[in-house]
């Protein structure tokens, strides 16, 4: 199975800034890559679908990009709502693992 | 609007079993299938499993491939996943997730989560 890392795995930035997160897999994949949003006492949103795809009604601050291993998910200037969980997810084939979560606080 | 709702919370002793239903409303139940994801007290997510409602295609992940089964029923557009052997460690919020019945396709709609929790 695909294993996924994310860096890091918190973060702290301020309201304006600009943030990237990675998502690294232990095989090279063919771009069926997620980004879910979790804040605190709610379900996973997804953000970004097959890479770069962003997700009807999600800011366009949200952006994703990457190929082979390396994946990021760039949040262009930090609002206060993204104070958030962050997971990558594959979805190309079975197991759609989760990656590990990277936080993001004030 | 697309909504899905899940039972409500639960409590299990250890060695015991869980259903979790998922009653999906607001699009055509059978054009698609749903992961069931969970997250332990102050965790990340963990995939358990998918199912596609029109073919009954199911994958598990290998964790849970020995006491997990999730079942779909089209006549009241509901998704099961059923939890065996019980463990403490099995305390967790449960959630469904609708998907497109093609692989690919991210886990786009959730449910509100179930609460199970797991003790003596």
């Amino acid at each position: 199975d695909i294993q996924l890392t994310q860096s890091p795995s918190s973060l702290s930035a301020s309201v304006g800034d600009r943030v990237t997160i990675t998502c690294r897999t232990s095989q090279s994949i063919t771009g069926y890559l997620n980004w879910y949003q979790q804040r605190p006492g709610q379900a996973p949103k997804v953000l970004i679908y097959a890479v770069s795809s962003l997700q009807s009604g999600v800011p366009s601050r949200f952006s994703g990009s990457g190929s082979g291993t390396n994946f990021t998910l760039t949040i262009s200037s930090l609002q206060p709502e993204d104070f958030a969980t962050y997971y990558c997810q594959l979805s190309y084939t079975p197991p759609f693992t989760f990656g590990p979560g990277t936080k993001v606080d004030i | 609007q697309v909504q899905l709702v899940q039972s409500g919370a639960e409590v299990k002793k250890p060695g015991a079993s869980v259903r979790v239903s998922c009653k999906a409303s607001g699009y055509t139940f059978t054009s698609s299938a749903f992961s069931w994801v969970r997250q332990a007290p102050g965790q990340g997510l963990e995939w358990m499993g998918w199912i596609s409602v029109y073919s009954g295609e199911r994958y598990y992940a290998q964790n849970f491939q020995d006491r997990v089964t999730m079942t779909t029923d089209s006549s009241t557009n509901t998704a099961y996943m059923d939890l065996r052997s019980l463990r403490s460690d099995d305390t967790a919020r449960y959630y469904c997730a609708r998907q497109s019945s093609k692989f690919g396709s991210p886990a786009d709609y959730w449910g509100q989560g179930t609460l199970v929790t797991v003790s003596s």
